[in-house]
């Protein structure tokens, strides 16, 4: 079956603009999970949801990042004012059990 | 921050050789998992492995976990040119979080 999407695959904004990032989680999986991942390190947690209940959000790093799911399906990271340091991969993940993650959107901010 | 760190960071081995990845973390788990991450297929989970189990086997992979010694190897058996990655491990300490660690790179030479 499909795996879980995301859009864009890769992004370029100018600093200071604001991005969304969207996740297609597998049909079905109630858990998901954003992740960041900076070249050569591995990814590093930002929030989690069960369904549409944002129930951890302590990796955020600023309060410029929100996450929403609000149906309990797609799901959005948005990144406000981005920074030069907000460049890096963002994984989305959904689960059952073990987590399926998806190709990433590759974000860099000149 | 990243409660898992891998030992070695980079890994060159021929073809048909074992290659070992150790990976350490700093508090009481509930499990251990192995990732791969490469280019084709993005990340990818192989094993996990709970804090009341020693050694779990998968295919040619074989994971251990020392929960006194907060520490945990894999194991690939002979080696194939498709086992370059990244490897890393990511532990879950009850609530929501995955924490990975930074990755061992793998490169298998044929």
């Amino acid at each position: 079956g499909a795996g879980v999407s995301q859009s864009p695959r890769y992004k370029v904004a100018k600093r200071g603009q604001d991005v969304a990032l969207r996740c297609d989680p597998i049909s079905g999986h109630v858990s998901l999970f954003w992740y960041q991942q900076a070249l050569g390190q591995g990814p590093e947690f930002l929030t989690y949801f069960q369904n549409e209940a944002q129930l951890d959000k302590s990796g955020l790093p600023s309060d410029r990042f929100f996450a929403e799911r609000p149906e309990g399906s797609v799901s959005t990271l948005k990144i406000q004012r981005t920074q030069q340091e907000d460049s890096a991969v963002y994984l989305c993940a959904s689960s059952r059990d073990e987590q399926y993650f998806g190709p990433g959107t590759r974000l860099t901010v000149t | 921050s990243q409660q898992g760190e891998e030992d070695p960071q980079a890994l060159s081995i021929q073809e048909g050789e074992n290659a070992t990845m150790n990976c350490s973390y700093k508090t009481s788990i509930n499990n251990l998992q192995w990732y791969r991450q490469n280019s084709g297929r993005g990340l990818v989970h192989l094993i996990l492995i709970r804090s009341n189990e020693r050694e779990k086997h998968s295919g040619r992979l074989r994971v251990t976990l020392d929960t006194s010694k907060k520490s945990s190897s894999l194991l690939i058996t002979a080696s194939r040119a498709a086992d370059t990655a990244s490897y890393f491990c990511a532990t879950e300490t009850g609530g929501f979080k995955t924490i990975f660690g930074a990755g061992t790179r793998l490169f298998v030479k044929a």
